[in-house]
């Protein structure tokens, strides 16, 4: 059965202490992972796809990185504003086409 | 930039009620998908369709429907609101088969059934 598995769930940060979220997978034939953030009460909003492992992708403060087994969002110096759940999604090779399996999410901190 | 936009942020219901959920995007995308969140279960799948009156189902379609008339718009459909249908509803579009399938989410909508 197709899995997504985000660790930990909740990680408090002080501003500049940079960190790594982790998403690992067990997925038949990974299609594409995705990294969205999600602030309260309000929809996921996309962050960054990695197709392949190796691949990298970097937004400001935050970088996405993939392996075979596992995708890591590393925070570097973090700020309030970084504050958010960060959401990871995979989409396997079988099954229906386009359909992500989310997993449930890390809510990060970070405190002045 | 991709638009999705969901008809209500806050939506309060009854029992038993009929509830239709509205979402319309103006991007020309092919996919949109309805999903639940909950807390410490995740998104997940209720349903989703391909391309007009297509429509497949999710992870968790019983107690739901959803229509597709039109490409930018796809409904859903509590046929009989239960008191366990109180979640977030968010619906999501995306772009296939060319482009790289990212789904884009509305603000979503807060649904409490009393």
């Amino acid at each position: 059965e197709d899995q997504v598995t985000q660790s930990p769930e909740a990680l408090r940060l002080q501003e500049g202490e940079s960190s790594s979220l982790n998403c690992s997978y067990t997925v038949s034939g990974l299609r594409g992972l995705f990294w969205y953030r999600q602030d309260p009460g309000k929809g996921p909003e996309f962050l960054f796809t990695l197709y392949s492992a190796g691949e990298e992708k970097e937004k400001e403060r935050l970088k996405a990185t993939l392996t075979k087994k596992e995708s890591f969002l590393h925070i570097t110096a973090p700020k309030p504003e970084d504050s958010a759940t960060y959401l990871c999604a995979v989409q396997a090779g079988g099954g229906s086409q386009g359909n992500l399996i989310f997993g449930k999410g890390t809510k990060l901190s970070v405190k002045p | 930039d991709v638009k999705v936009t969901q008809s209500s942020r806050y939506l309060v219901k009854r029992t038993g009620e009929k509830v239709f959920l509205e979402c319309v995007q103006d991007m020309d995308h092919e996919n949109m998908f309805w999903y639940r969140q909950d807390p410490g279960l995740g998104l997940r799948l209720i349903y989703f369709s391909y391309d007009v009156k297509m429509k497949e189902k999710g992870d968790i379609p019983e107690g739901y429907s959803v229509s597709r008339e039109k490409k930018e718009r796809f409904s859903l459909i509590l046929e009989s609101a239960s008191t366990n249908q109180t979640s977030m509803y968010l619906c999501a579009s995306s772009l296939y088969p060319l482009a790289k399938n990212i789904q884009y989410f509305g603000a979503g909508t807060r649904l409490s059934v009393l």
